[in-house]
């Protein structure tokens, strides 16, 4: 097993340009989450999935969209992006439930928005 | 409103002696509790949770937790550290009968030195 994979593991936009951030994982894991890492703030969720075709905002959902046609993938999209932004986002995926919950993270992609 | 806090930014400890990063949390209802640990560039990585049961949880790397109830605490411990043991850890926390959904604090680096 591949695990939870994200691509690109690095990028660098101008604000106001779109990118796609890709998440899958091979578990088949029906919930699946993304969050954003800033310094001193820990992760903070921001949109999450617990199958195919249902999607929910986090915590700090603003700017962001998902959406979740298969399993396997929750890409997310930054339609305009903005300096505030820069982060690190990781894509994280389980299964539901209350005893094989365990989240698992991707290696992260680290966002640079000038 | 729900919250995981870790006091210490920082805590720094010898190798072989004993380590301790704290963790408290608010929330309503009975949690499930989680420790995950962050290596330099790496996405995060599950080391163990509570769910029920034993108030002292085992998990990987030889690191262990002790959820307290009337303290509402869950510190994670290691009776000898490792300078391999250096890494960025998060305590996460989960209502049960809630979505997935983890509330993460805000992380404690741990250093140990040679």
């Amino acid at each position: 097993n591949a695990g939870v994979t994200q691509t690109p593991k690095f990028q660098v936009l101008k604000t106001g340009q779109s990118m796609t951030l890709q998440c899958a994982q091979d578990m088949n894991h029906e919930y699946m989450s993304w969050y954003r890492q800033d310094p001193g703030m820990g992760l903070r969720l921001i949109h999450y999935s617990v199958g195919a075709g249902i999607t929910d905002q986090g915590e700090v959902p603003n700017g962001y969209n998902v959406s979740r046609s298969t399993t396997e993938d929750f890409p997310l999209r930054l339609l305009s992006a903005a300096p505030s932004q820069t982060s690190v986002y990781f894509c994280a995926s389980s299964y539901l439930g209350t005893e094989l919950d365990t989240q698992y993270f991707g290696p992260g992609t680290r966002l640079t928005v000038l | 409103a729900q919250s995981v806090a870790q006091p210490e930014d920082q805590v720094n400890v010898a190798e072989g002696n004993p380590l301790t990063v704290k963790c408290t949390y608010s929330v309503s209802g009975n949690p499930y509790l989680f420790w995950y640990v962050q290596y330099p560039n790496r996405g995060l990585q599950f080391l163990l949770k509570y769910i029920t049961g034993d108030n002292l949880v085992k998990g990987s790397y030889g690191f262990e937790a002790e959820f307290n109830k009337s303290q509402t605490s869950f510190h994670l411990k290691k009776p000898s550290a490792l300078v391999s043991d250096s890494a960025l850890y998060f305590c996460a926390v989960r209502v049960r009968g809630a979505t997935n959904k983890l509330i993460f604090g805000t992380g404690t680096l741990l250093a140990v030195q040679p």
